[in-house]
């Protein structure tokens, strides 16, 4: 059971939008601690794809955005492309736990 | 480039021990906090631990506690996880990561390495 939930998964077809949400609650998110977002492709190590709720390393293309209100984040991919088939995870701080939290991941299917 | 590479994993019977080692290279150190984040196989990332800059400030995530211990050496630009009374649920590949932001509840996972793996299984 993860601190911040996620949907298991999301689907779309290419050059669709599609967003995935992570919940948390009042020591984490609601509390006002950033919120970054991975990319995980098969096989392959973690990759920053938001911080800070929502900044852009170089790099990564602007079809991917974050935002966060209240205790909810949600990352939006539009024109959804065949490459951006992965797991996504959310992470942020918990004040309670005294550590960093991930979601338990989204599996995002290009149709 | 900023790199991370992790090595020391294995294959350990349940209750044993085992020591990770994380290269840094590519950026200062001792200026950057750390962590390890492990994923058991089939699952999502799970933050396993962290450790301040000049090491003498370190987190646990519940489920390690009192088993795993973190540390570094800024000299050799290494970072360790000594893990201890293992058990089966800690089989996963263990990643390294740099972390980075302004203060510790804005941190995020950087830079990471390709990961160690750990199998724990009698």
């Amino acid at each position: 059971q993860s601190v911040l939930t996620q949907p298991p998964s999301v689907s779309g077809a290419p050059g669709q939008r599609v967003t995935i949400s992570c919940t948390g609650s009042s020591s984490n998110i609601e509390a006002g601690h950033d919120v970054h977002w991975y990319q995980q492709l098969p096989g392959a190590t973690p990759k920053v794809l938001i911080h800070g709720n929502n900044n852009r390393p170089s790099g990564v293309p602007d079809r991917f955005s974050g935002s966060k209100s209240g205790a909810a984040a949600s990352l939006a991919i539009t024109g959804l492309q065949a490459e951006d088939e992965a797991d996504y995870y959310c992470q942020s701080y918990d004040s309670r736990l005294s550590g960093w939290v991930f979601g338990g991941g989204t599996k995002l299917t290009v149709l | 480039e900023e790199q991370v590479l992790e090595s020391g994993g294995g294959f350990v019977q349940p209750g044993g021990s085992l020591r990770l080692s994380c290269a840094a290279s590519g950026f200062p150190f001792s200026n950057f906090a750390m962590s390890w984040v492990r994923q058991a196989p089939g699952k999502g990332l799970e933050w396993v631990s962290g450790i301040g800059g000049s090491g003498t400030t370190t987190w646990y995530a519940d489920s390690v506690k009192g088993r795993f211990t973190i540390s570094r050496d800024n000299s050799k630009n290494t970072l360790f996880l000594q893990l201890s009374s293992l058990r089966a649920e800690d089989t996963a590949v263990y990643f390294c990561a740099r972390m980075s932001g302004l203060v510790r509840a804005s941190y995020y996972m950087k830079v990471w390495g390709k990961g160690t793996t750990v199998i724990v299984s009698s």
